[in-house]
């Protein structure tokens, strides 16, 4: 059974149109990631939320942002997509964030900005 | 951001070879993981390893944390034709996953 569950799969937006991508996971963890793809490239970190608490990546751009409501669920809020955000987005949890714990995949979600 | 150096870059390989690919760092880490990555998919957790020099095997795949802790290497015994995909390394640090530059495998029957 899928722990870590992205939804859709496949999204479309206009430019400059924000756009929603959602995460939930079963597994109860206390750390969520975002985490960008681009083509054949490594993950790359954008945020991550342990509990409640918030942290952004020091590159990561201002038009992305993040809400987590509650334990299972996260979103990933792209204000005015540009051609450039295209990729595949993954979101990632982990029981904590101290470096002694595996992390778990979604299946990601590919956008594409048109 | 920061990544870690894993080689081969690609490798082509016949169906029933073994392979090997490994993960280098600058840094020092506690948790190394390997993951396997299909296209369009996201990466799948094949190994993590916890202790340096703990050796560990899933199936056909066995993977070793240096002793250093700076490293790492993934070995994938008879190939078979589903092993083709990305192969990522990550080391945990602190409220992060950093990943390798993967290596990607081609399994020729």
């Amino acid at each position: 059974d899928a722990m870590v569950i992205q939804n859709p799969r496949y999204q479309v937006t206009q430019f400059g149109k924000p756009v929603t991508l959602s995460c939930s996971q079963t597994l109860n963890h206390n750390v969520m990631y975002w985490y960008q793809q681009k083509s054949s490239q490594a993950p790359k970190l954008l945020f991550h939320y342990y509990d409640k608490d918030f942290n952004n990546e020091a590159d990561t751009p201002d038009n992305f942002q993040s809400r987590r409501p509650n334990t299972s669920f996260c979103f990933l809020d792209i204000r005015s997509p540009g051609l450039g955000d295209a990729a595949m987005y993954l979101c990632a949890t982990s029981r904590d964030g101290g470096g002694f714990t595996e992390a778990f995949f979604g299946q990601g979600t590919r956008l594409t900005v048109v | 951001g920061q990544q870690l150096n894993q080689s081969p870059q690609s490798m082509f390989i016949q169906e029933g070879e073994d392979v090997s690919m490994n993960c280098t760092s600058s840094s020092i880490f506690n948790t190394w993981l390997w993951y396997k990555q299909d296209p369009g998919e996201g990466p799948v957790l094949l190994i993590a390893l916890y202790k340096a020099g703990e050796l560990t095997s899933n199936g056909r795949l066995t993977a070793q944390f240096g002793i250093t802790r700076k490293d790492s290497f993934l070995n994938i015994s008879a190939s078979i034709p589903s092993d083709v995909g990305i192969y990522f390394c990550a080391g945990a640090g602190t409220y992060k996953y950093i990943f390798g530059t993967g290596t990607r495998l081609k399994v020729l029957a």
